[in-house]
């Protein structure tokens, strides 16, 4: 079966600080990868989408990355965090068009 | 650009009764149309997905509908029971692309 894992679960960082954090997918191949953030009482926000090794989308302009080394790894990145950055981060992968998306328990991201 | 919106209210009811849950697009009728489930500091789960072409889908005690006329989705959970207490997602997809545009969300309470 299929599993997905985010870490950490929780974070607390320091503004200026940098940031990594990591989501891999277990039990299936090339899969579209996600990094969506969520506000509380928001939805979810699109930040990043991958269809395949090394090949990112920028939805949203600000200063975190994302890369994707493997086939089964998504990684979110920044160099500075800022107060703004703040919010829960949440990795998901999906098979298509029309296929359900698989989230994470998501990385709740406290900026001080 | 399309827009979704549920009721940012929470809704309240007793156990045993049917819930009725509503997600509103403003633009183009998506070629499907998924809900998900999401528990507090949780990913969100996925639960059912309505075609254009479809106007009711059930699995067990929930049912959705979808109306392109009205640009509304139903979703109803039958007999509901404390454990069905949670946000639910409306979600669907940007016309063609990798997208998954997600509604924030409404909270649904069920009291014993």
């Amino acid at each position: 079966s299929q599993t997905i894992h985010q870490w950490p679960a929780t974070l607390v960082q320091p503004v200026g600080s940098p940031l990594s954090l990591e989501c891999t997918v277990e039990g299936t191949s090339n899969p579209n990868l996600y990094w969506y953030r969520q506000a509380a009482g928001r939805g979810l926000q699109l930040l990043f989408y991958s269809v395949g090794i090394g090949q990112i989308s920028s939805e949203v302009p600000q200063n975190l990355s994302a890369s994707r080394p493997q086939d089964r790894q998504f990684i979110l990145s920044s160099k500075k965090l800022l107060l703004s950055d703040s919010g829960f981060y949440l990795c998901a992968w999906d098979q298509g068009r029309e296929q359900p998306q698989h989230f994470g328990d998501g990385t709740r991201l406290s900026i001080l | 650009s399309q827009k979704i919106e549920q009721n940012s209210e929470a809704l309240n009811i007793q156990e045993g009764k049917t819930a009725t849950l509503t997600c509103n697009y403003t633009n183009y009728s998506p070629a499907y149309l998924q809900w998900y489930r999401q528990d507090p500091g949780r990913g969100p789960v996925f639960l059912l997905l309505i075609r254009e072409n479809e106007k009711e889908k059930r699995k067990e005690r929930l049912k959705v509908t979808f109306d392109t006329t009205l640009k509304q989705s139903l979703f109803h959970i039958t007999a509901s029971q404390p454990a069905d207490s949670a946000t639910y997602l409306c979600a669907l997809d940007d016309a063609g692309g990798f997208k998954t545009i997600f509604g924030a969300g409404t909270r649904l309470f069920v009291k014993a």
